[in-house]
């Protein structure tokens, strides 16, 4: 069985950093493309950044591109995302997500969640 | 890269049948989608990935209440037999070369 088990989350100041955990279990972690999205409160999915499966690729949404960084551990089958330079308009409830293969960057697995809020 | 386009709410009587629209933007018409449900106050669940051609691959666990098919740039999910438990939020996805997309999301009222 496919898990997802974020950590990580919490108040930060605006300017400030976090960095979001994702340990993952139930499937082989580095033949997958992994996912970040994120759901600001009230309103729908946005997604913010995938990194490929053998590739490594990394992508990013324009809102935070040059401020957020995915990475990937595969001997511990945890995906990270470091934030920095938070905002206000950051704050949102972060889902780490699995992708349907290497290169297809369509999710079929969610996470939990954990809540990003930032403000001073 | 493509752009999906859902109807803000749709409702349907309990029992009966509703279809949900997802349209791929112009020149993305070809593109496979996946459709997430949100119940309220929980993370998204997969639903299903489905293709161009009207083919689709639910996830574990889905009932079979719940079906899609395709018509040109128009994916569609289709609930049967109603239930409250379907009062959602529902959200068709799609990928390009270096980008994922979401809709905007459709709610769903079990009348």
């Amino acid at each position: 069985e496919v898990q997802l088990l974020e950590s990580g989350g919490g108040l930060v100041q605006p300017g400030g950093s976090l960095r979001l955990s994702c340990a993952a279990s139930g499937f082989t972690f580095s033949s997958y493309a992994m996912s970040w999205v994120r759901q600001a409160p009230g309103k729908g999915l946005e997604w913010v950044s995938v990194i490929g499966g053998s590739s490594d690729s990394t992508y990013y949404a324009g809102s935070v591109k040059g401020r957020f960084t995915i990475s990937r551990d595969k001997s511990k089958n945890t995906l990270f995302l470091q934030m920095n330079s938070l905002r206000a308009e950051d704050t949102a409830v972060y889902y780490c997500a699995k992708d349907q293969s290497s290169s297809w960057y369509l999710v079929d697995h969610w996470g939990q969640g954990t809540l990003v809020t930032v403000s001073s | 890269q493509p752009v999906l386009t859902q109807s803000s709410s749709a409702s349907a009587s309990l029992g009966s049948s509703v279809k949900l629209t997802c349209t791929l933007s112009s020149g993305h018409s070809s593109y496979i989608i996946a459709w997430h449900q949100q119940l309220p106050g929980t993370a998204p669940r997969y639903l299903m990935r489905l293709e161009s051609t009207g083919s689709y691959n639910k996830g574990s666990g889905v009932p079979d209440r719940f079906s899609g098919s395709t018509s040109g740039a128009d994916r569609y999910l289709t609930i049967s037999n109603l239930q409250f438990e379907d009062e959602a939020d529902y959200y068709c996805e799609t990928w390009d070369s270096n980008t994922q997309v979401f809709g905007g999301g459709t709610k769903l009222t079990v009348l």
